[in-house]
């Protein structure tokens, strides 16, 4: 089986000061873990991926995520927030299954950034 | 690099209509998923070929629904007869590795049923 939990569907911080986004995974097998984001009527963007290298995982936009394994989780991490990171951001985990790809989406953090 | 292509952007029509939504994945991807997105259910994948192939169109909502991709180039979504509960972003993406392969994702089709 293979689920997505993102803990927070609304965060709010104020424009310099970090932001940290939750998720976490379960997966029966080693899966690839993404974030993804999505600015107001656009696609989605992505942001970082981790696919079994560094547990560090350095993205986009000065965001950068951590795997650890241990606590299944998938954290979404950036020093300094900036008010153009205001959107919605989906955490990712993919994997195959019975030799085909299985994606599955979080439902999604709204990141609010207050000037 | 030109990325998934979708069209149309916006589409507006009357319920009881035949809609068709169009996607072209990157060149050289051999999977492509359809998704619809809406504010009260999030993210919905639709259906999800491989190679051309269909592998899990367990999403699709009901017959009113259809996928096809007849070659790699191309794939169409299409809603007959179309209901205003349809409404949504439908979201086409490509991806070319099974194993750890990210998904790119088209702009969106922004369907109205009125």
């Amino acid at each position: 089986a293979q689920s997505v939990t993102q803990l927070d569907s609304h965060v709010s911080v104020s424009e310099g000061t970090p932001v940290l986004l939750r998720c976490n995974y379960s997966s029966s097998y080693s899966p690839s873990l993404f974030w993804y984001v999505q600015h107001p009527n656009k696609g989605l963007q992505l942001l970082l991926k981790y696919t079994s290298a560094a547990t560090l995982v350095k993205g986009i936009n000065g965001f950068e995520a951590e795997f650890k394994k241990s606590e299944t989780s998938f954290h979404l991490t950036k020093p300094s927030a900036h008010m153009s990171d205001a959107a919605e951001y989906f955490c990712v985990v993919s994997g195959l299954r019975r030799g085909y790809q299985k994606v599955t989406f979080g439902t999604g953090t709204k990141l609010q950034v207050i000037p | 690099d030109a990325g998934v292509i979708q069209s149309p952007r916006h589409e507006v029509t009357e319920m009881g209509q035949e809609v068709t939504l169009r996607c072209k994945p990157i060149s050289g991807h051999n999977s492509l998923f359809w998704y619809r997105q809406t504010m009260m259910r999030g993210l919905e994948l639709l259906i999800y070929f491989n190679n051309n192939v269909p592998i899990d169109d367990s999403g699709m909502p009901e017959d009113r629904f259809s996928a096809k991709m007849p070659n790699a180039s191309f794939s169409t979504l299409k809603i007959q007869p179309s209901e205003p509960r349809d409404s949504a972003v439908y979201f086409c993406a490509s991806s070319w590795d099974r194993v750890t392969g990210e998904l790119f994702f088209g702009e969106g089709s922004r369907l109205t049923v009125l």
